[in-house]
């Protein structure tokens, strides 16, 4: 099964500062057809999980351009570019290339 | 508007059964492989199972965990997935979430509670 791990597992941010997560994959990530289907998720708190990011850095319909999403192959980071009252919850990356899909931890994002 | 609905959770003892199900609405439920996911009370999302769309053979993909106790299945007429958890254990206790194969939307989930 591919391993994936976050960095860090707790961030307090300041309201309007940026904020970034990182997520390692235990091996590559690209698909045989060509696409990395590595994928950010947002869970807010008592709420089911929404899909920010797809395919590495595809910001999903309705989702706010401050989140983005890059990297490659086994590393990927997800970036707020600044950190609003409503983007506090737990943020998740997932594969889908390979089964089992798998996810990271979760990273708390909160206000300090 | 995309809509996925869980339902059939509840309380039930060790070694028994239970099955939820999916009900979709505002989009053409045949066309999507449709995913099943799982969150433990206060852990982290685990993903349970994948069954394809018919055009893809309507097979299936299951977690380690749940291979051989867990059985995805759909009705394409009735826009309906079922996830049927039978020999539950108490390790199976979580809110269980159904979604599409583009991950999106996400329903509210059905908490399942397994205990004697």
């Amino acid at each position: 099964d591919i391993v994936m791990t976050q960095t860090p597992l707790s961030s307090p941010v300041t309201l309007g500062q940026p904020a970034s997560i990182s997520c390692r994959s235990s091996q590559s990530l690209v698909h045989s057809d060509g696409n990395t289907y590595l994928s950010w998720l947002q869970q807010r708190p008592g709420q089911p999980p929404r899909l920010l990011i797809y395919k590495i850095s595809n910001r999903f319909s309705g989702v706010p351009d401050r989140f983005s999403g890059s990297g490659a192959g086994t590393d990927f980071t997800l970036k707020i570019s600044r950190v609003e009252a409503e983007d506090v919850g737990v943020y998740y990356c997932m594969q889908a290339t390979q089964f089992p899909h798998t996810f990271g931890p979760g990273t708390k994002v909160d206000i300090k | 508007e995309v809509q996925l609905v869980e339902s059939g959770g509840g309380l039930v003892q060790p070694g028994r059964s239970l099955r939820l199900s999916c009900t979709a609405s505002g989009f053409t439920f045949g066309d999507y492989a449709m995913s099943w996911f799982r969150q433990a009370p206060g852990k982290g999302l685990e993903w349970v199972g994948f069954i394809r769309s018919k055009a893809y053979g309507g097979t299936t993909e299951y977690a380690a965990s749940v291979k051989g106790r867990f059985t995805i299945s759909r009705d394409d007429s009735k826009s309906i997935a079922y996830l049927q958890m039978n020999s539950l254990k108490t390790e199976d206790t979580a809110v269980y979430y159904c979604t599409r194969i583009t991950f999106d939307p996400w329903g509210q989930g059905t908490l399942v509670t397994v205990s004697s």
